[in-house]
């Protein structure tokens, strides 16, 4: 079955950077766009960035572009997110989520929490 | 880009049938068929419930469905059940420069 596993969640100070990282297994990950979705403690959902199947094409939110970059390494089966320059507002749950349509997310991982606080 | 605007909550009996609306512009759900709709209990991931406004994932119950008209997108829950009782978020694709935007999400409470 699809699984998708995040990792990389933490506190960290307001500036500093924190790389995130989601395995996937159960698929055929080399064939999917992925995303990264966040989830502010009380709020709604927020999408962060998308990259396409094979890394060529990446998006990105208003709010954390030129802060965040999002990667792939197909051969590990893994996504990233590297957030520099990291503020209070980013304080969320960062999930991943598969691709398979425009405008799906058909399978979610369980999210990692990162807070930044001094 | 704004979020798509949701009723805070709503609420049924069981067995009865709650409609949840999710509007925006013209610029996204009215611009585009990629309307989608993911329940989330608490503590919980997200879990698609409709895709591309009115298609269901195998596995989710014939019980949800989903319509759009103009700038507005419905999700539909008949015969609710306790287990319905969850956050509800739309989403819809916003073209080329905004890509994704979540509406502000709806508690269903089921009484």
């Amino acid at each position: 079955q699809v699984q998708l596993v995040e990792s990389g969640g933490g506190v960290v100070q307001p500036g500093r950077s924190l790389r995130l990282s989601c395995i996937a297994s159960g698929f055929t990950f080399s064939t999917f766009g992925m995303h990264w979705v966040r989830q502010a403690p009380g709020k709604g959902l927020e999408w962060v960035a998308l990259i396409s199947y094979d890394g060529s094409n990446k998006e990105y939110a208003v709010s954390v572009k030129g802060r965040f970059t999002i990667s792939r390494d197909n051969s590990k089966n893994t996504l990233f997110l590297q957030m520099t320059s990291l503020r209070p507002e980013d304080t969320a749950v960062y999930y991943c989520a598969r691709l398979p349509l425009t405008g799906t997310f058909d399978y979610w991982g369980q999210g990692t929490l990162v807070t930044v606080s001094s | 880009q704004s979020a798509l605007t949701q009723p805070p909550s709503a609420s049924g009996s069981p067995g009865q049938s709650v409609t949840i609306s999710c509007t925006g512009t013209s610029s996204d759900v009215g611009g585009y068929n990629y309307v989608s709709w993911y329940q989330q209990h608490p503590g919980k991931a997200p879990k698609l419930m409709i895709y591309e406004v009115s298609k269901r994932p195998s596995g989710v119950p014939d019980r949800f469905s989903g319509s759009k008209s103009g700038n507005t997108a419905s999700l539909t829950v008949s015969g609710l059940q306790a287990e319905d009782e969850a956050d509800y978020y739309c989403s819809s694709y916003a073209g080329s420069n905004n890509f994704y935007v979540f509406g502000t999400g709806t508690k269903v409470t089921v009484l």
